[in-house]
């Protein structure tokens, strides 16, 4: 399996700030087709994950553009241009690109 | 917009079987382009993929779980289940379905996720 190593594993932000959020895959995530299936997902306080961002850079529906992301092959960052209020919890990266999907082990972004 | 609910015991005896089901609103679970998919997720951590069915009945599974479980899709209600076998307190989770947008290999929409406790 693709292992998904996240960084830092916490990450106390002040409000206004950015914030960034590392991904590290222990393989490439280029697939055959020539695209890469990484995604990032948020993780609100008691709530499911919520889809951001969809093949590296793609902004779901919905999602702010503070939101944004970046990489390629094994390396992969998320971005928040400015940290607000609704902002806290958990962000995961993943992978679709290899059988099975795996999941990176989430960063907890919370306000300083 | 589509939405997804859990249902199903919140809590099941050791060495029992598990058995969830997701009921789809606002799409269908006929449509060729998603995959739906079951994902858990322990209390206090991360989140791993179980599996997941196309509306044909075609399955892919976990290869760390794929011996206990089992994934059926009822077009006709809308519905897919999940079935985990032999569970232990390890299988003590929040278990979430999803839809899968199979072209983009993207989990869009989540449902709200239901807590399963193995125990005696």
């Amino acid at each position: 399996d693709i292992v998904m190593t996240q960084t830092p594993l916490s990450s106390p932000v002040t409000l206004g700030q950015p914030a960034s959020i590392s991904c590290r895959s222990s393989q490439s995530l280029v697939h055959s087709d020539g695209n890469t299936y990484l995604s990032w997902l948020q993780q609100r306080p008691g709530q499911p994950p919520r889809l951001l961002i969809y093949k590296i850079s793609n902004r779901f529906s919905g999602v702010p553009d503070r939101f944004s992301g970046s990489g390629a092959g094994t390396d992969f960052t998320l971005k928040i241009s400015r940290v607000e209020a609704e902002d806290v919890g958990v962000y995961y990266c993943m992978q679709a690109t290899q059988f099975p999907p795996t999941f990176g082990q989430g960063t907890k972004v919370e306000i300083k | 917009q589509v939405q997804l609910q859990e249902s199903g015991p919140g809590l099941v005896k050791p060495s029992e079987t598990l058995s969830l089901t997701c009921t789809v609103s606002g799409g269908s679970v006929s449509s060729g382009s998603y995959y739906w998919s079951w994902i858990r997720q322990p209390p206090g951590k991360g989140l791993e993929w179980i599996g997941y069915i196309y509306y044909s009945g075609s399955t892919n599974y976990n290869p760390s779980l794929k011996s206990r479980v089992t994934i059926s899709v009822d077009t006709s209600k809308n519905q897919f289940s999940l079935k985990l076998s032999s569970v232990t307190a390890a299988d003590t989770a929040v278990y979430y379905c999803a839809r899968v947008f199979a072209v983009a290999a993207v989990f869009d929409y989540w449902g709200q996720g239901t807590l399963v406790t193995v125990s005696s």
